[in-house]
């Protein structure tokens, strides 16, 4: 059983607000990894991290930013949320080496209105 | 680079019908090869995967052989159910380079009674 969460599953909200999607691992995992899923199920790479102080940007381009202070926790954030911004926002975590393995989170679906 | 192709869903099945799903890679190394499923409103959860060659991966009556001559890890399930329907992701991880996953575009299963 995975043990990687994201909060909050479900968040509507009014164009130009401030939001930040949660997620949090407790398997100690170095590697974590955000991804954006489009209505046509593709799965997009936005954000990832080796490690504590590490972030970098993945293939596709986005507005959000990731911080990663903690190992356990690793936090996505949109300064002013636009409508484009609608999405399935999907956490991952991977830790074991040499399998590349990934426990992903059951998302976070985001609405701009 | 490392790429994924699937093929392009959906596809429509009856109950206790055989099913197959093609995957292909292209990679410069020597990738792990994985299969993910997402069901409706969840995440993604690894399915099966094989990190060598001739290896099989199963789990729930699904499995797929790595075949490195023929670059493909095709996925197979001999008598499908209606709850296999979801969406099924085949992806690979190079141990030996970033450790970011490649996914393939998503193939949607939809079994009918």
């Amino acid at each position: 059983e995975a043990d990687i969460y994201q909060t909050p599953r479900y968040l509507v909200i009014g164009t130009g607000k401030k939001i930040t999607l949660e997620c949090s691992q407790t398997m100690g995992h170095d590697k974590m990894y955000w991804y954006q899923q489009d209505p046509g199920m593709e799965l997009h790479l936005i954000h990832y991290s080796y490690g504590v102080n590490s972030t970098e940007k993945g293939d596709l381009s986005s507005e959000s930013t990731v911080s990663r202070i903690r190992t356990e926790h690793f936090p996505l954030t949109l300064e002013s949320a636009r409508p484009s911004h609608t999405s399935q926002y999907l956490c991952a975590s991977s830790g074991a080496p040499g399998t590349g393995e990934l426990f992903f989170g059951e998302g976070s679906r985001l609405t701009v209105l | 680079g490392d790429s994924v192709t699937q093929m392009e869903g959906p596809v429509t099945l009856s109950e206790e019908a055989f099913l197959t799903i093609n995957c292909t890679y292209t990679a410069t190394g020597y990738p792990s090869l994985f299969w993910y499923v997402q069901y409706p409103g969840e995440g993604l959860q690894l399915l099966l995967k094989a990190t060598k060659a001739d290896d099989k991966g199963s789990n729930k009556g699904f499995e797929a052989t790595y075949r490195k001559e023929t670059t493909s890890f095709h996925l197979e399930k001999g008598s499908v159910q209606v709850s296999d329907s979801a969406v099924y992701f085949c992806a690979l991880s190079d141990p030996g380079g970033s450790y970011i996953p490649t996914f393939g575009r998503g193939t949607s299963l939809i079994v009918h009674p």
